[in-house]
């Protein structure tokens, strides 16, 4: 199947890091792509990555790929009241080339 | 500039209307998406357009019915909606539906109830 899994709920405190987790199933994916839906807008791509890194850094973002687990992890560091929102994983599937969304995570910052 | 601007922001429409979605990017992208997003669910796709003409229709009924005009505008015609239908209606688009670094921009969504 094509079930792209995600923790439905985390909360921290501001300033804290975060990690998001997601676990994909297709090990033909080639890109791999965190987004970030505020309430009531579209979705935000943050980054990506392809299948043959292990890492890739973007400023506070940091995206961990173990490709043997298929697991894909997003760290937010020193998180803010504004990084608040629902974030979305997707593979971009090998053989039907369709982004396959994970099913969301909502990330909730405390103050 | 990444942007895709979709209008309008928030269409409400009876069972027996028409109304229309609207589209647009001017990034040069050739490959054009249209998805549905229910609440608190991962958007779903419904339609690709490359290069101006149809790839991919996901078994969505014929009361949506999209359109290619050129290569910057898509639009999604809908008619005879059912109350389920209400949700966020999203556009995306990429370089190309199967170029090696495809990434998807999406725009802002039209959220629709149908009443």
């Amino acid at each position: 199947g094509e079930d792209v899994e995600q923790s439905l709920f985390l909360s921290v405190r501001e300033g804290d890091s975060s990690v998001i987790n997601c676990t994909y199933t297709d090990s033909s994916s080639t890109y791999l792509y965190w987004y970030k839906q505020e309430p009531g807008a579209g979705l935000q791509l943050l980054t990506y990555i392809f299948s043959n890194m292990d890492m890739k850094q973007d400023q506070r973002l940091t995206v961990l790929l173990n490709k043997k687990d298929k697991h894909l992890s997003l760290r937010i560091a020193d998180t803010q009241t504004g990084d608040s929102a629902i974030y979305f994983c997707a593979e971009r599937g090998g053989a039907t080339n369709k982004l396959i969304f994970g099913t969301g995570t909502l990330l909730a910052v405390q103050p | 500039d990444t942007e895709v601007t979709q209008t309008p922001k928030h269409l409400v429409m009876g069972m027996t209307n028409k109304k229309s979605l609207k589209c647009e990017q001017h990034m040069g992208h050739r490959a054009m998406y249209w998805y549905k997003q229910k609440a608190k669910k991962p958007p779903e796709l419904m339609f690709v357009y490359s290069y101006e003409k149809l790839s991919i229709n996901e078994s969505v009924p014929s009361r949506f019915s999209p359109e290619c005009p050129n290569s910057s505008l898509l639009n999604l015609h809908l008619h005879a909606l059912q109350p389920e239908d209400s949700a966020l209606y999203l556009c995306a688009s990429s370089q190309g539906q199967y170029s090696f670094q495809e990434t998807q921009y999406f725009g802002p969504g039209t959220r629709l109830l149908v009443l």
